[in-house]
């Protein structure tokens, strides 16, 4: 059963313009939420999270909307940079009072900024 | 600051041999997660430890599979009579004490089991 679900594995952008990247969820015990960024090799990176009590946040380039109605959230990247070019998971939680606990995450979109 | 740790990077073991992965989280960090990725799919939950406790392993398979936090050193995830189905990146993730949501990853362990 999968939860947490990005339902394009892949998306192509051009350099300069916007990515919009989105994640659905059926949970809805799952109150935080998490975008990380995956280069091959390595481990998932941080990039911006956002709250239940929210419906967006943005961080620099970074911007994250919730829709809670809908179960769905969506990452923009504004602009796209080649340095974009990545796996992007979306994770969830049920850990929004301050009590740490486990991530589940989507499958995944790659990424890829066209120059 | 140094990030998440894990060693080692790439491990190559035979059927029915043990692996054993080590992760010490970021300092001031005392909750440790681990993840699995299996080729072509996102992570999966595994377990998660704070200092001498299990405090959730519903993602660790019953069989085989271990994990450990001690009091002083690295956390170790243990698989015993490695399968080529084991054969994954194994993650590990460390968030701080209190308050803060995300989990901060490492480079991740690539097990091959021959």
């Amino acid at each position: 059963d999968q939860q947490v679900k990005q339902n394009s594995p892949s998306l192509s952008v051009q350099e300069g313009r916007i990515s919009i990247l989105n994640c659905d969820y059926t949970n809805s015990m799952f109150d935080y939420f998490l975008w990380y960024k995956k280069y091959p090799a390595e481990g998932p990176t941080f990039l911006i999270s956002i709250s239940s009590i929210k419906d967006k946040n943005e961080d620099g380039r970074f911007t994250v909307f919730l829709n809670k109605s809908a179960k769905h959230l969506s990452l923009h990247i504004v602009p796209s940079q080649p340095g974009d070019s990545a796996v992007y998971f979306c994770a969830a939680t049920s850990g929004g009072g301050g009590t740490a606990s486990k991530l589940t995450f989507g499958t995944g979109t790659r990424l890829q900024v066209t120059l | 600051n140094a990030g998440v740790m894990q060693n080692p990077r790439h491990l190559v073991r035979r059927r029915g041999q043990e692996a054993r992965l080590r992760c010490s989280p970021m300092k001031g960090h005392s909750h440790v997660y681990w993840y699995r990725q299996l080729p072509e799919e996102g992570l999966k939950f595994m377990v998660y430890l704070q200092k001498e406790n299990i405090i959730d392993e519903s993602g660790m398979p019953k069989e085989r599979f271990s994990a450990e936090f001690p009091k002083e050193g690295p956390s170790i995830l243990r698989i015993q009579q490695v399968v080529r189905g084991d054969s994954a990146a194994y993650f590990c993730a460390s968030s701080p004490n209190r308050g803060r949501l995300e989990q901060y990853f490492g480079p991740g362990t690539r097990l091959t089991v021959t």
